[in-house]
């Protein structure tokens, strides 16, 4: 596609249910993001593949928060056991190469809500 | 630690009118700094980058920004807004010697551009 996509644009769950969000980055790019946009909150980055290297998890905020990528394409982030404080807009982002100096496409995000 | 600051939850100005919206950077080394505008139910939208050269930046839909290191500032300017102007607009920003593939995000300015 044209753009980053990403699916479902709304999640409404109970807490401690499992969530798998998913992201298709732009053809080609090599780097994927997923940021966590908590209302009247910056964007929190969680984590960042680039091609084939280890992912760097580092913004995970728990062990209940894990993400995948197939090669250089779809990524899927998954949130087990979900809290009510996990209630965000979740957004990925790509990029065409790994240079911090290229600017990064986002999708319009995921809304989730745990009620 | 990194850190970009958007000191206004909210900045209003009437069409036709010159608009700012400000941001402050804290970051270890040469800064590069980005800003975003994400529109209502849409992604988030490249505007324009500052890596290095000159401090007036020009981007996307008549936005310039001023990299002052002086006074860590990279504020947002436009001579003449537009309603259709109106959107969340993110500063990010991050060092080149520390972790750079993590842009730190601001926490977003709303502009409201009245008819």
């Amino acid at each position: 596609g044209a753009g980053v996509s990403q699916s479902p644009s709304n999640k409404v769950t109970e807490k401690g249910k499992d969530v798998e969000l998913r992201c298709d980055p732009i053809s080609g790019h090599t780097a994927l993001y997923w940021y966590r946009q908590r209302l009247g909150q910056g964007l929190e980055f969680l984590i960042y593949f680039q091609g084939n290297s280890a992912p760097d998890k580092s913004g995970l905020p728990s062990d209940r928060f894990s993400a995948e990528r197939t090669g250089e394409s779809v990524s899927t982030l998954t949130i087990q056991r979900t809290q009510q404080e996990d209630s965000a807009v979740y957004l990925c982002a790509s990029r065409a190469f790994d240079s911090f100096n290229e600017k990064l496409f986002f999708g319009s995000g995921t809304q989730l809500s745990v009620l | 630690a990194q850190s970009v600051a958007q000191p206004e939850d909210q900045v209003n100005v009437a069409e036709g009118n010159p608009l700012t919206v400000k941001c402050t950077y804290s970051v270890s080394g040469n800064p590069y700094l980005f800003w975003y505008v994400q529109y209502p139910n849409r992604g988030l939208q490249f505007l324009l980058k500052y890596i290095t050269g000159d401090n007036l930046v020009k981007g996307s839909y008549g936005f310039e920004a001023e990299f002052n290191k002086s006074q860590t500032s990279f504020h947002l300017k436009k001579p003449s807004a537009l309603v259709s102007d109106s959107a969340l607009y993110f500063c990010a920003g991050g060092g080149a010697n520390t972790g750079f593939q993590k842009l730190v995000f601001g926490t977003g300015t709303r502009l409201l551009v009245s008819p």
